[in-house]
């Protein structure tokens, strides 16, 4: 079957850095997914790992190993707008686009 | 670039009635589109893959005669959710991939927030 997990709800204090885990377990696998979701909008996308490693884009790194079916995502230098929903979403068919979204992980960042 | 756009974003239709939700995409063809619906606080659940000129591809569990899709051209899917009754009430999300090496994964278009009362 399909699984993605996640941590349900996350709490980090502004400036500091956050760790937001995901495991997946799908049938097949051709790049996972981080995406941004504020609450009532729709999910922006931060990043797309496909090999084994560690992406970064400014804040924002993600990182993952296809062997262990296992991401992250890293937020550094938090700020206050960071207080979103992260989707963690897997595309399971080589040469398709059908995604799998996790439940996602409210992230709340207080002062 | 790579924009999707969506109407409406907010509806409040009566029970029994139905309500057509457009997907659009602006600066891009779109030869698929997916329908997603999100519960509050839940993941986004695929419902249907659009395929412009085909049938769509609906997930296990989707009413394909309640929720009707029409993809019939490269830019545009609509999504009709006939007969609407109060559970239908969500939040629908489109998106469509603008490069075929999908590097940058999904669009989304801005979703549409469904009442039904």
């Amino acid at each position: 079957g399909q699984n993605i997990d996640q941590p349900t709800e996350m709490t980090a204090t502004e400036g500091a850095i956050v760790q937001i885990n995901c495991t997946y377990q799908t049938s097949g696998f051709n790049g996972l997914f981080w995406y941004q979701q504020h609450a009532g909008e729709a999910p922006t996308f931060l990043s797309y790992n496909v090999l084994d490693g560690l992406e970064e884009k400014g804040r924002f790194s993600s990182f993952l190993s296809r062997s262990k079916g296992y991401s992250y995502l890293l937020l550094k230098e938090l700020q206050m707008k960071d207080s979103a929903s992260y989707l963690c979403a897997v595309r399971d068919l080589p040469g398709g686009f059908k995604t799998i979204f996790g439940a996602g992980t409210r992230l709340f960042v207080k002062a | 670039g790579a924009v999707v756009s969506q109407h409406p974003s907010r509806v409040i239709c009566k029970s029994g009635t139905s309500v057509k939700i457009e997907c659009r995409s602006l600066d891009f063809q779109a030869t698929t589109m997916f329908w997603y619906r999100q519960f509050p606080k839940q993941s986004l659940m695929l419902m249907a893959t659009s395929n412009e000129g085909s049938k769509a591809t609906y997930e296990q569990g989707v009413e394909k005669d309640k929720f009707l899709i029409n993809h019939a051209s490269l830019t545009l899917s609509t999504l009709t959710v006939t007969s609407a009754h109060p559970e239908d009430s969500s939040f629908y999300i489109c998106s469509a991939i603008p490069w075929r090496d999908s590097f940058y994964g999904y669009t989304f278009g801005s979703g549409t927030r469904l009442t039904v009362v």
